[in-house]
């Protein structure tokens, strides 16, 4: 079945410094892939997405390409801010799907300044 | 801009209780959708709902789970005798048009079964 492997954390970084949290996929059909944050308190809200092979999406400075040959979707940031702190989900909706969304366990970042 | 909203916000019950966790989706919004986070797992999705009916559920969403929409705003999933494995957060979520749009997701209700 369709699944998404995320890298664990937390990831603790300083301000300004780079951020990849790496994402795998697994699935049949053609996948769309999500990149979700969730803020202290808040719900989850979209980041980024990419619906077909080679599309970039990025947001806020973040990125994520999706990559169908080692199908991947990796989150990049060149230069993080304490503000990026949250927990960051990788997600997808399978081929065929009704549209569910299958994530991943979640990566915490925290940034220290 | 509008948004999802979910009521209450932490919900504590006692193993065999019936919880009702309730949802308002943004108001021109076609198809809602119930996920749940354990803590430390993954967030899992459990139910879709479309014209009032269910269109996919999860084997996590067995007979204890239901889903309804009373009203016109409202959309409500009813535990009807919790278990200590339960306890998780709730995350509603609603989309404006099926497949691979944007999913909206509230804030979530934690619930916490005693």
């Amino acid at each position: 079945g369709n699944s998404v492997t995320q890298m664990e954390g937390p990831v603790t970084l300083s301000e300004e410094a780079f951020l990849t949290i790496n994402c795998t996929y697994t699935a049949t059909g053609y996948p769309s892939l999500f990149w979700y944050v969730q803020y202290p308190g808040e719900g989850l809200q979209l980041l980024l997405k990419a619906t077909k092979a080679d599309d970039k999406g990025s947001n806020k400075g973040f990125e994520a390409t999706y990559r169908k040959e080692t199908t991947s979707f990796h989150l990049e940031k060149g230069s993080v801010q304490v503000s990026d702190s949250a927990v960051y989900f990788c997600a997808l909706i399978g081929g065929g799907s009704q549209g569910n969304l299958i994530f991943g366990k979640g990566t915490k970042l925290s940034v220290k300044p | 801009e509008p948004e999802v909203t979910q009521t209450p916000s932490h919900q504590v019950t006692q193993m065999g209780q019936e919880v009702i966790l309730r949802c308002v989706p943004i108001s021109n919004h076609l198809y809602f959708y119930w996920y749940r986070q354990i803590l430390g797992q993954k967030v899992e999705f459990l139910v879709s709902f479309y014209n009032n009916e269910i269109s996919e559920k999860s084997e996590i969403f067995d007979d204890q789970f239901s889903v309804e929409r009373p009203d016109g705003s409202n959309f409500t999933l009813k535990i009807r005798s919790t278990k200590l494995e339960d306890s998780a957060m709730y995350f509603c979520a609603s989309i404006l048009d099926q497949g691979r749009e944007t999913q909206y997701f509230g804030p979530g209700t934690r619930l916490l079964v005693l």
